[in-house]
């Protein structure tokens, strides 16, 4: 069964640092392109980042080109979202989901975590 | 960006009923379209890909047909667990994006 779980969420002062984690199991983790999306408080869905099987090719929103940085060690099975200054926009709902397969299907997402809660909030 | 517009935004339908909920793309995508279940306080679920193409395990009462820049999505007979949020996606080109969402409510 695949599992996506999420961790690391919290609460933040803007300006501040988190990093989220993902732990992938029950699919050959090496072989999937891995994604961000988030999800602000009742608001819609909004893809953050991806990076690809072999990590050499990695992609951001432009709402978080430059304060956040996305990661994956196919060893441990893990993806991660590094995120840095932080602000009240980010506060989301942010979800680990995989990558559908390879080509354009890359990015329809098959398998969703439960989310991880990040809150800014001075 | 590819923007994506779904309609209507919230909809009351009882169970039985039949359902069609559009999506609309700022250019065509050539059915390269998505769509997703979200129940609250979970994550989201898909349900069709490639516009048409029903994911494995998901009820056949959802389809989805279009072309071009415009896209529906069916429920044939709404069932009481179909009542949830349900978005549109589009991965023709990068940034993938989302559709607003389309709140289905008990009548």
């Amino acid at each position: 069964e695949v599992q996506l779980v999420e961790s690391g969420g919290g609460l933040v002062k803007p300006g501040g640092s988190l990093r989220l984690s993902c732990a992938a199991s029950g699919f050959t983790f090496s072989s999937y392109n891995m994604n961000w999306v988030r999800q602000a408080p009742g608001k819609g869905l909004e893809w953050v980042s991806s990076i690809i099987s072999s990590n050499t090719y990695i992609n951001y929103a432009d709402s978080v080109k430059g304060r956040f940085t996305i990661s994956r060690d196919n060893a441990k099975n893990s993806l991660y979202l590094q995120m840095n200054s932080l602000r009240a926009e980010d506060t989301a709902v942010y979800y680990c989901a995989r990558g559908m397969g390879l080509g354009p299907r890359s990015n329809v997402f098959d398998y969703w975590g439960q989310g991880t809660l990040v809150t800014v909030s001075s | 960006d590819i923007q994506m517009t779904q309609s209507p935004s919230s909809l009351s339908a009882s169970v039985g009923d039949r359902v069609t909920i559009t999506c609309r793309a700022s250019q065509g995508i050539r059915n390269s379209l998505a769509w997703y279940q979200q129940k609250p306080g979970k994550a989201p679920k898909l349900l069709l890909y490639g516009a048409s193409r029903l994911e494995s395990g998901v009820p056949s009462r959802f389809s989805g047909s279009g072309s071009g820049t415009d896209y529906t999505l069916t429920i044939s007979s709404l069932q009481p667990e179909d009542f949830a949020t349900y978005y549109c996606q589009q991965y023709y080109s990068s940034p993938p994006t989302f559709g607003q969402g389309t709140k289905v409510e008990i009548k």
